[in-house]
């Protein structure tokens, strides 16, 4: 069965607003959850790093007060894309793994965002 | 400079035929290895992982894994056209985080 329930799948939203996008682990407890993009023919890029019960970290080049990060338990991680716009139209992915180096990450569904 | 290179492709094989695909990285500390494969629209689901010198078999896949050169390939054995698909390799570092190649588009043709 999923280990990872990412939803929604599909969303579209005028430019603007805002759009939240959320990650359930449902196989295990995640301190760590990991949130990437990725454009149409290229690779996943990570975006952030999400923590459960502090602030997550965020890679270079990715805006933090743009992407909000929440991972208020130990299941469940959300994205907020704030004040969207035709340029964040791109494929969100989240992944967990279990604690230790050498465990295999489980991605969600993905949520394919588009931005009118 | 990327960090995890893989040829894009496609790499056309008949059905029935071994698909060899090929990734290479930049790290030195990487420790662990990974195949995923991605259908168009979908999220990437794992195939094989590697975490040490040598082949690891799993049905029709094996992964090879050589640090002293940075290169870890994936062989697909008998393949099928459902194994069309873009293949990503994914490595793990410092911070437990994985870096992704581009991914090699693999078309299996009739």
């Amino acid at each position: 069965g999923a280990v990872v329930s990412q939803h929604p799948s599909r969303v579209i939203c005028k430019s603007g607003t805002s759009v939240k996008i959320e990650c359930r682990s449902l196989d295990f407890q995640a301190t760590t959850m990991f949130w990437y993009r990725q454009f149409p023919k290229q690779s996943l890029m990570l975006m952030a790093t999400s923590n459960e019960g502090s602030k997550a970290t965020y890679e270079q080049g990715v805006e933090k007060d743009k992407f909000l990060i929440n991972h208020a338990s130990l299941t469940l991680s959300t994205l907020t894309v704030t004040s969207a716009h035709p340029e964040d139209s791109s494929f969100y992915i989240c992944s967990v793994q279990r604690a230790g180096m050498d465990t295999e990450a489980f991605f969600g569904q993905g949520t394919r965002l588009t931005v009118v | 400079q990327k960090e995890v290179e893989q040829n894009s492709g496609p790499l056309s094989v008949p059905e029935g035929a071994i698909a060899s695909l090929n990734c290479t990285y930049s790290d030195r500390g990487s420790q662990s290895f990974f195949w995923y494969r991605q259908y168009s629209g979908k999220s990437p689901e794992l195939i094989m992982s590697i975490y040490s010198n040598g082949d690891k078999e799993d049905g029709r896949f094996t992964a090879q894994l050589n640090k002293a050169s940075q290169y870890v390939s994936l062989l697909i054995r008998d393949s099928q056209p459902s194994d069309s698909a873009t293949y990503l390799c994914a490595v793990r570092g410092g911070g437990n985080k994985l870096t992704f190649g581009t991914g090699t588009q693999l078309k299996v043709e009739l």
